[in-house]
């Protein structure tokens, strides 16, 4: 099974900084014959359901605004929200779906400082 | 507009099977491509993937409770169910199920379109 690590576990970023969360699996997402990375990325606020920011490890959902960014392939990735902003305020989780059982990171909460 | 919502019993006891439905509009589950999983969250922890049910009844569970899970779809009423045997105060947690994107040529994909989720509390 595959294992999602992410870290840091929390950050405290000011507004207007960038924040940067990473995502590390126990073994590459990244499936050769389309050279897609099955790696999503959610954020979920207190009392919502997670709401999807960023799939194949790089591609916006339609309506996320462009400061949320995805980055990374094979086993290592990375989102990035380019200029925090106070209702960017939640917790983020990085999800591989390359093979059941899929499998999430426990989460990074980002807060203001 | 792709919607889902979770219906259930927000209390069961412990040994006793939990019956959960979820009800969407806005596609089929009977078109090529689409599926519905199921995911849960212990109140204050993470997410954790529970299975999958896809448009041509390929089923996906949690090896870690397989045993006591099992995903049916009615595609005639838009509906999937998640049934989970021998209930414990340990799977308290809030049930969510939700769309798969679609396209792009793999049936494996990110979840686009979640319900609002239902609370479970296990308890004598």
């Amino acid at each position: 099974d595959i294992v999602m690590t992410q870290s840091p576990d929390s950050l405290a970023v000011s507004l207007g900084e960038r924040a940067t969360i990473n995502c590390k699996s126990s073994q590459s997402v990244l499936y050769s014959s389309n050279n897609k990375n099955y790696l999503a990325w959610y954020q979920q606020k207190p009392g919502q359901p997670p709401k999807l920011l960023i799939y194949w490890a790089s591609t916006r959902e339609s309506g996320v605004p462009d400061r949320f960014s995805g980055s990374g392939s094979g086993a290592d990735f990375t989102l990035t929200i380019s200029s925090l902003q106070a209702e960017d305020v939640a917790v983020y989780y990085c999800q591989q779906y390359y093979n059941t059982p899929w499998a999430f990171g426990q989460g990074t909460k980002v807060e203001v400082k | 507009q792709i919607t889902l919502k979770e219906s259930g019993p927000t209390l069961v006891k412990p040994t006793q099977t939990l019956t959960l439905t979820c009800t969407f509009s806005g596609f089929s589950l009977s078109t090529s491509g689409v599926g519905v999983g199921w995911i849960r969250q212990p109140p204050g922890k993470a997410l954790e993937w529970l299975a999958l049910i896809f448009w041509d009844d390929d089923k996906r569970y949690s090896p870690s409770l397989k045993s006591r899970l099992t995903i049916t779809k009615d595609t005639s009423k838009n509906l999937v169910v998640l049934i989970l045997t021998n209930m414990d105060p340990v799977d308290t947690a809030t049930y969510y199920c939700a769309h798969l994107r679609e396209g792009d040529g793999s049936s494996f994909n990110a979840f686009d379109v979640w319900g609002q989720g239902t609370l479970v509390t296990v308890s004598s």
